[in-house]
């Protein structure tokens, strides 16, 4: 499977403060996907999106994919200290036997 | 959400000898798991994707007899890393899904081959 870009890399910011982490990739997916993986555990899913132009909320979580169907990103409203740890987008494809292609992550700090 | 378990959460293990991890689907039947490895820092790479009942088609450049992969019901796949060596200390995932859902995660096995 390809890799997608995912970007920023990491960031630290302050409680309070709204987060914005975005994924591109070369090829269309059918699915995007964002994960949350805490130290020592496998990933845990956060919000699913199955339609070019779908917003969706999950609390404080806002994704959209994007019309080209290459892109996605994921927003979070008023960081607090639980949201530390690293978050994934995927892509899924249903021609490819629904294996997940995985960002490099984006790796969050939240200081009090 | 469904719970995929895996087992064991973390293994040591000498250097030439193989390790055993398992991938249960508690409450669905999955029929199609994913392993992934992760190196430290570094996101998950798919290794190999399995449906129950037939062999495993792996991604390039992971070798399929090192990294024997059993999916023999609908609820559990098996991945035995044959032969470990210290290169193959990693943290390996595995995911599973029913048809036309989402793929839900195991919890890791963390493998340290010494």
């Amino acid at each position: 499977g390809q890799q997608l870009n995912q970007s920023p890399q990491s960031m630290f910011i302050q409680e309070g403060e709204d987060v914005s982490m975005n994924c591109t990739s070369s090829s269309i997916f059918n699915t995007w996907l964002w994960y949350k993986q805490d130290p020592g555990e496998g990933p845990v899913l956060l919000i699913a999106l199955y339609k070019a132009g779908e917003l969706t909320s999950n609390g404080r979580l806002t994704a959209q994919f994007g019309i080209t169907r290459k892109d996605s990103f994921l927003n979070i409203s008023a960081s607090i200290p639980s949201d530390v740890g690293i978050y994934f987008c995927a892509g899924q494809d249903s021609n490819s036997g629904y294996a997940l292609n995985f960002g490099k992550g984006t790796s969050l700090l939240v200081t009090p | 959400g469904a719970v995929v378990s895996q087992h064991p959460s973390w293994v040591i293990c000498k250097s030439g000898t193989s390790v055993k991890i398992e991938c249960r689907s508690l409450d669905f039947q999955a029929t199609t798991m994913f392993w992934y490895r992760q190196f430290p820092k570094q996101s998950l790479m798919l290794m190999a994707t399995s449906n129950e009942g037939s062999k495993a088609t792996y991604e390039q450049g992971v070798e399929k007899d090192k990294f024997l992969i059993n999916h023999a019901s609908l609820t559990l796949s098996t991945l035995t890393v044959t032969s470990a060596h210290p290169e193959d200390s990693s943290f390996y995932i595995c995911s599973a899904t029913a048809l036309y859902t989402e793929a839900f995660f195991g919890q890791g096995t963390r493998l340290t081959v010494v």
